[in-house]
């Protein structure tokens, strides 16, 4: 089993709704959580983090953590062209000092104008 | 904040070539330094991370190397370049804080 598994996608959503990534764990010893967006040829940019239980908002990004279920997700409200991406999730597994992330595949998300 | 550079940004390389792609980071004091490598359509693969000066961790046995000679460079290199070492390669930092935060990468094509 990976340690962090998303669905590669593509998630096809039209312009202004809004968009679902998710992303399941599977060390229950992970601390935090992190959302990247990769744009095609470009290096990983963070969007969010969230550490605890529960909903935290951003703009038109809310990212939602269940640790009891090992799930992550990114809702992305009025979705646009622009938001057209492959979204990474990243997780940081308790450890000694590395502060390394481990990331999923990332999903492609298309947004049809 | 902090700012990350690569270089170079592109490279094409023929096997059994040497490889050294150079990273730098503006902004922070004594970061966590990392080397990921991305193949096409594929996720990140950690190489190497690095806690302080001349101190290397290896994620992957293989045939690159990493080096970090002063507190905010990082060095990735090879002695003889493989088909397989082809992909996308990103040097990240985490400042101290949470989060870990990438360059623009260098893509390597090795003929």
């Amino acid at each position: 089993q990976k340690e962090v598994e998303q669905n590669s996608g593509p998630l096809s959503v039209p312009e202004g709704a809004i968009a679902s990534l998710n992303c399941t764990y599977s060390d229950r010893g992970s601390q935090s959580f992190f959302w990247y967006r990769q744009y095609s040829g470009k290096s990983p940019e963070l969007i969010m983090f969230i550490y605890s239980n529960g909903d935290k908002e951003d703009g038109r990004f809310t990212a939602q953590l269940n640790k009891a279920s090992q799930y992550v997700s990114l809702l992305i409200r009025d979705s646009q062209p622009s938001d057209s991406a492959t979204y990474l999730c990243a997780v940081k597994i308790v450890d000694t000092g590395r502060r390394a992330l481990t990331f999923g595949s990332g999903t492609r998300l298309q947004v049809q104008p | 904040s902090q700012t990350i550079h690569q270089w170079p940004a592109t490279l094409v390389q023929p096997v059994g070539s040497p490889l050294s792609l150079e990273c730098t980071v503006e902004g922070t004091s004594n970061p966590n330094l990392y080397w990921y490598r991305q193949a096409a359509g594929r996720g990140l693969q950690l190489l190497f991370y690095s806690v302080g000066i001349g101190q290397i961790s290896s994620e992957v046995p293989q045939n690159l190397s990493a080096s970090r000679p002063q507190d905010r460079q990082f060095i990735l290199s090879s002695k003889k370049l493989l088909l397989s070492d082809s992909g996308f390669y990103l040097c990240a930092c985490t400042p101290g804080g949470e989060g870990q935060y990438f360059g623009p990468g260098t893509r390597l094509t090795v003929t």
